[in-house]
This record gives structure tokens, sequence and C-alpha cells, in this order.
């Protein structure tokens, strides 16, 4: 089967730096992916990892170990607006087909 | 120009009744997908379609019937519709291998 594990919550403050991290099980691994998403919205695409190591966006930073199944969202110099959910999400699959099974989200809170 | 677009926005209805979902991509991609948000906001792929043809279904019931006319539009057919069929229900498009990157602002269907 297929599994993700990321924390239900986080709190930071402005300006802080906060981790959320993400482990998983599957088959067929292809890439870990970071969504957000704000009450009442869609999720909005962060980034992908396909290959171990460090994507930098911006204030947001994706890392992937694919040896370990694990990897994190990083974002920095937070701000009130960074208060959402984050999923992180696997993409998956064979010549069948591909899928993205996401996680159960982390609810972030950043306080002033 | 929205990329990924949903009608109607929300929908009520009452236990019995059938109803539809429509979904349209202007980003030339060739898969979409719908996902069901319940309430906890988890996020569970329902089905995904590729240039019209369906290539995954996760063991949703078969009340519940996709069509695609083309590879632009993904719709959404209920029928006999549940309680437990409430929640947010997202269409999704994606061209490449990192998985999922736009979604459609929602439509939130509630069953009474």
């Amino acid at each position: 089967g297929q599994s993700l594990e990321q924390p239900s919550e986080v709190t930071a403050v402005e300006g802080a730096i906060v981790q959320i991290n993400c482990t998983y099980q599957t088959s067929g691994f292809y890439g870990l992916s970071w969504y957000q998403q704000h009450d009442g919205g869609a999720p909005t695409f962060l980034s992908y990892n396909g290959l171990d190591g460090l994507e930098e966006t911006g204030r947001f930073s994706s890392f992937l170990s694919r040896s370990d199944s694990y990897g994190y969202l990083l974002l920095q110099e937070l701000q009130m607006k960074d208060s959402a959910s984050y999923f992180c999400a696997v993409r998956s699959g064979n010549t069948g087909g591909f899928k993205t099974i996401f996680g159960a989200g982390t609810r972030l809170f950043v306080k002033a | 120009d929205t990329a990924v677009s949903q009608t109607p926005k929300y929908l009520v209805t009452q236990m019995g009744n059938d109803k539809s979902i429509k979904c349209e991509q202007n980003l030339g991609h060739d898969t979409m997908y719908w996902y069901k948000q319940d309430s906890k906001k988890f996020l569970k792929i329902m089905f995904s379609y590729n240039n019209k043809e369906l290539i995954i279904n996760e063991t949703v019931p078969n009340r519940f019937s996709p069509k695609s006319p083309d590879k632009a539009h993904l719709n959404l057919h209920i029928n006999s519709l549940e309680l437990g069929d409430s929640a947010v229900y997202f269409c999704a498009s994606s061209q490449d291998l990192a998985g999922v990157r736009f979604f459609g602002p929602g439509t939130r269907l509630t069953v009474l």
C-alpha cells in the first residue's frame, strides 16, 4: 500500500523558520510534491522533488532523500499569510498510469 | 484566464438525487483528475484520465461516473446521492511526471 506521514499541526512565530517533515511508503515512487491550501481555497502547487537534494523557490525550499523515503518543506521568514495547511504528496505509478497521493496535511499557525 | 474551472461552486441537494459537476482546463494538459476532500481535509484521488481515457479508478462506488468528452473536459456525474458524498470535489490537471500542478476552485457538495 501507500502511506504518508506528516505532523498534524505546527505553530511558529512571524519571521521564524519552520520545517514540515514528510515520510512515505510507496511503490513505483517518482517524486514528492508540496501544496499549500488556505481555508476555503484550492490546493496550490509549491514544489516538486524528483531527485535527492534541495529545491529552493523564494522563501520556500523542499528537500528529498529517496533512500530514507523522507522529505521536508522549509519555510523561511514566516509571514502571517503563510498560515495554511501544507500537504506532501507522492507521485507514483508505472506504465499503466501515474497518480498523486496526498498526506493528511499539516496545519501551520503563524503567530505575531 | 482561469487555468482549471469548475461549475458549480456550490451544490446543495437532497439524498437520492443525481447531480453533475463540470470541469474544464485551458492549459493543454493531457491528464485530468477528480479529488474528494472530506471534512478533515483529507484529499483522496478518485479518477484520473489521460487523453480522454480512464487510467485510474480508486475503488470509487459506481454511483460516480466520470466522463471526458475531450482532453480539456472532465465531468463527474453522481447518482443516488448519499449523506457521505458531502465534501469538496476538486478537478485538477497535469502534463508531466511532476504530478498534479493545477487545481480547480472546488465544488462544495452538501447532501441533505
